[in-house]
């Protein structure tokens, strides 16, 4: 099986524009997480999808937002970019509740 | 609140030598606590978990414990190797929640 792809690889914006992240899970997994990578805080999470219903969201701004597709591809938002969002994106599925994230190589943002 | 400490930040053994990276976690009903590996510039790798209905398991050089009364799971490294450098993160999964909370982080520099 194919692992979780995420596309672009690297990306580099300027502040007050807006982007968007996309993210091909393992087939057969129908939930997708998004997680933040910094060096200063870790892992934080996003969000977290499945079967198109977004079960959870983290403590980040209405910026960002998520959504799925019926075919549990999953696409991230973040709007009017500011130079804190600059960060590894991390997407990550597993095939069910409680069992090992599966994660893709990431998109890295930077913005300037 | 849901919380994962992880100590220590960081952490350099001798080749050889053993390495323990110790994980508490706040909410008492969490019920699955996986380990990952990430190497510079790759995808965290899930590398060992445990479920809260054993104590202890095992995967080669690589064991992770629980204590469900004390709130904490560690990660054991025996033999530790240079390729065995790399920033390990411990997580909880906290029910009803559908996210992971990620510990800090471990950077683990094993001295050839």
């Amino acid at each position: 099986k194919a692992g979780v792809t995420q596309t672009p690889r690297y990306l580099i914006k300027t502040r007050g524009q807006q982007v968007t992240l996309s993210c091909s899970p393992i087939s057969g997994h129908r939930s997708v997480s998004w997680y933040q990578q910094t060096p200063g805080q870790g892992l934080q999470f996003l969000f977290e999808y499945f079967s198109e219903t977004q079960r959870n969201k983290g403590n980040f701004p209405g910026r960002f937002s998520g959504r799925q597709f019926s075919n549990s591809r999953s696409e991230m938002n973040v709007s009017t970019l500011e130079l804190g969002d600059s960060a590894l994106y991390l997407c990550a599925s597993c095939d069910r509740d409680n069992s090992p994230l599966h994660f893709g190589n990431g998109t890295r943002l930077t913005v300037t | 609140g849901e919380n994962v400490e992880q100590h220590p930040s960081t952490l350099s053994v001798q080749e050889g030598d053993s390495a323990v990276i110790k994980c508490t976690y706040s909410d008492s009903a969490s019920n699955y606590f996986p380990w990952y590996k990430q190497e510079l510039g790759k995808r965290p790798q899930l590398i060992i978990d445990i479920r809260s209905n054993v104590g202890e398991k095992k995967d080669q050089r690589i064991a992770v414990t629980l204590n469900k009364t004390a709130k904490h799971f560690s990660l054991h490294i025996t033999e530790t190797q240079p390729e065995d450098s790399a920033v390990y993160f411990c997580a909880a999964i906290f029910p009803g929640t559908y996210k992971y909370i990620f510990g800090t982080g471990t950077r683990l520099k094993v001295l050839a």
